[in-house]
């Protein structure tokens, strides 16, 4: 079973941190995905990595980076965290072939204060 | 970014009966149209994609048609169970994209007993 895990599932952080939200597969997938999750406005895509070192903007990326040093693993940075970064992040792999499902982790649920 | 649209938002149904929604997408650079469930608690998971006009996918009492050419998708639950309660997503993956999903906000299915 391929699985994909997140560093945490809750999380609470002040306004102006740094922080740091991990994913790591193990199914040695190419492409990798952070979305954010707000009610009502489905899925949105964050960045994306087709492979190691690799990254692309995806719908939302303002006030986030990416950082990709080894093929399992895909980090979210929130260089200074704001309020309106409150939501439930979710992170997912596929192996590499465009139309390939996604496999998404347990999702970080992340509070700003 | 592109438009995903899912209808409807949410639906009540009770045990037993049928029920179906829909997904519409850009009819152009069309490449993959995927559905995933999402339960409360869980990580999404994929139930199909398509990828090509006309193609019916089925599992179990779940199945789902797509037209390319007009932009469409239903999925389509027969018999709904409790269990069945979720909420379904629909993501639109273009020619250009490299994997990167446009997701739709996502039906939210309640079954009653």
């Amino acid at each position: 079973d391929v699985k994909v895990t997140q560093s945490s599932r809750y999380l609470v952080k002040r306004t102006g941190e740094k922080v740091f939200l991990e994913c790591v597969q193990d199914m040695d997938h190419e492409n990798m995905f952070w979305y954010r999750q707000d009610p009502g406005l489905g899925l949105r895509l964050i960045y994306f990595s087709y492979d190691v070192k690799m990254k692309e903007k995806g719908d939302i990326p303002e006030g986030y980076s990416v950082s990709r040093e080894k093929k399992e693993r895909f980090s979210l940075i929130l260089e200074s965290a704001s309020t309106n970064q409150t939501s439930m992040y979710l992170c997912a792999s596929s192996p590499g072939p465009r139309a390939d499902e996604q496999y998404f982790g347990p999702g970080t649920r992340l509070t700003v204060t | 970014i592109l438009n995903v649209e899912q209808s409807p938002q949410s639906l009540h149904v009770q045990e037993g009966d049928s029920t179906n929604f829909t997904c519409s997408f850009p009819s152009s650079n069309f490449y993959a149209l995927h559905w995933y469930r999402w339960e409360t608690a869980k990580s999404p998971e994929a139930l199909f994609v398509m990828t090509l006009n006309g193609d019916e996918k089925k599992k179990g009492r779940i199945s789902a048609t797509l037209n390319t050419k007009e932009g469409y998708s239903y999925l389509y639950i027969k018999g709904s169970q409790p269990e069945d309660s979720a909420t379904y997503l629909c993501a639109f993956m273009g020619g250009t994209s490299y994997g990167k999903l446009t997701f739709g906000q996502g039906t939210i299915l309640t079954v009653h007993p």
